[in-house]
């Protein structure tokens, strides 16, 4: 049963163009969801992550948007530069108030390629 | 601040072998999590730790995969016998807050 799904396994844009990379996800327990980047032969990355009580967050570059009605997530980058080319992976908590360690249930991932 | 460290960073062996894997969290971390990532896929979590105690081993295959956290620090996650399909890398995390994980390089297994 996979809660987590990222439909595109990849995507391809041009450098100074927008990025957008989709997530669905079933369990409507998730409350918190986060946003990791991956680079070849190196761990995951944490990007950006948002709370089930806002429906949008911001970092520089990067925007994730949250539709809790639709169980959709998003993650925008603009403008799209080559070393933002990785793979991109959603991934979801539903453990509510916790003082730590969440569990954390990961989509399939995104290949993002930015062509200069 | 010195990250997640694992070792090694490569190993192939054949099936039926035995192997195991090394993590050091970062310093302070209480929670530390093994994750399995197939080929094409997103880490799937095997273990995760609180200190030396564990929290979640629901998929754990246990007939075959044991993890230990001495001490509260260092962790190792062992496979006896591997079969084919444990080809795969093998992701340590930690944290030392509720929901960002910081990850290792990882160890890229491949079972013969």
């Amino acid at each position: 049963d996979q809660q987590v799904k990222q439909n595109s396994p990849s995507l391809s844009v041009q450098e100074g163009r927008i990025s957008i990379l989709n997530c669905d996800y079933t369990n409507s327990m998730f409350d918190y969801f986060l946003w990791y980047k991956k680079y070849p032969a190196e761990g995951p990355t944490f990007l950006i992550s948002i709370s089930s009580i806002k429906d949008k967050n911001e970092d520089g570059r990067f925007t994730v948007f949250l539709n809790k009605s639709a169980k959709h997530l998003s993650l925008h980058i603009v403008p799209s530069q080559p070393g933002d080319s990785a793979v991109y992976f959603c991934a979801a908590s539903g453990l509510g108030a916790r003082t730590s360690g969440s569990r954390l249930t990961f989509g399939e991932g995104t290949q993002l390629t930015v062509n200069p | 601040e010195a990250g997640v460290a694992q070792s090694p960073r490569y190993k192939i062996i054949e099936k039926r072998q035995s192997v195991a894997f090394w993590c050091n969290p970062i310093s302070g971390h209480a929670t530390l999590y093994w994750y399995q990532q197939i080929l094409g896929q997103g880490p799937k979590l095997l273990i995760q730790f609180q200190n030396n105690g564990v929290v979640d081993d629901s998929q754990l295959p246990k007939d075959r995969f044991s993890a230990e956290r001495l001490k509260g620090v260092d962790s190792t996650l062992k496979i006896q016998p591997a079969k084919l399909e444990d080809s795969a890398v093998y992701l340590c995390a930690s944290t030392g807050g509720v929901y960002e994980q910081f990850f290792g390089p990882g160890t890229r297994l491949t079972v013969l």
